[in-house]
């Protein structure tokens, strides 16, 4: 079966410029989260989706951060106006049950976000 | 402030030299701990939960265990294709949820 899957897998933006990056989860899981992935850093929690509603988005570092499930499966993570600070990869990882922390979850590769 | 702390941040190991990780963590009310390995250019990969106080885990040449303030993992007679950075990861109460809070990791090389 396929895994978590992300695209761009790379990503160069010019400062203030808007992205979209999508996560294709794991069919049928109900949790989708996003982290961001400093070098050399573990992942920081950014947003959490329970089907289509967005549960948790106490880690999103501006309103310049914008993520959604309409469908409850595919989400996409935007960012506007990017800056230098976030250039980082981006982690998207799926949990077949609900709630943030008692399961495992199953992550993508990540998307690469450079900023220039 | 909570927190998850690992140690050592970088661990060089010779084929077959056994040795542990280690995650020490402050949250009260514990509601798991997870252990990833995480490759080069790849995201982390689920290695173990564990639950409570005492509990074990194992896979190949990986053991978790757990006490009330750490977690070790230790690796028993390491091949190179276990470097890899390991991170371990706890739900901490944020934000209204409990949020998965990662370690900053291990990075582990093997030399053959």
């Amino acid at each position: 079966g396929a895994g978590v899957s992300q695209s761009p897998r790379y990503k160069v933006a010019k400062r203030g410029q808007d992205v979209a990056l999508r996560c294709d989860p794991i069919s049928g899981h109900v949790s989708l989260f996003w982290y961001q992935q400093a070098l050399g850093q573990g992942p920081e929690f950014l947003t959490y989706f329970q089907n289509e509603a967005q549960l948790d988005k106490s880690g999103l570092p501006s309103d310049r951060f914008f993520a959604e499930r309409p469908e409850g499966s595919v989400s996409t993570l935007k960012i506007q106006r990017t800056q230098q600070e976030d250039s980082a990869v981006y982690l998207c990882a799926s949990s077949a049950a609900p709630g943030t922390g008692t399961y495992e979850q199953y992550f993508g590769p990540g998307t690469r976000l450079t900023v220039t | 402030e909570d927190q998850v702390t690992q140690s050592p941040e970088a661990l060089r190991l010779q084929e077959g030299e056994s040795s542990s990780l280690n995650c020490s963590y402050t949250v009260s009310g514990l509601r798991g701990l997870f252990w990833y390995r995480q490759d080069p250019g790849k995201g982390p990969e689920f290695l173990f939960t564990l639950y409570s106080a005492g509990e074990e885990k194992e896979k190949e040449r990986l053991k978790a265990t757990l006490t009330k303030k750490e977690s070790f993992l230790h690796i028993t007679a390491p091949k190179p294709e276990d470097s890899a950075t390991y991170l371990c990861a706890v739900p901490q109460i944020g934000g209204g949820s409990y949020i998965p809070t990662f370690g900053r990791g291990t990075s582990l090389i093997v030399h053959p």
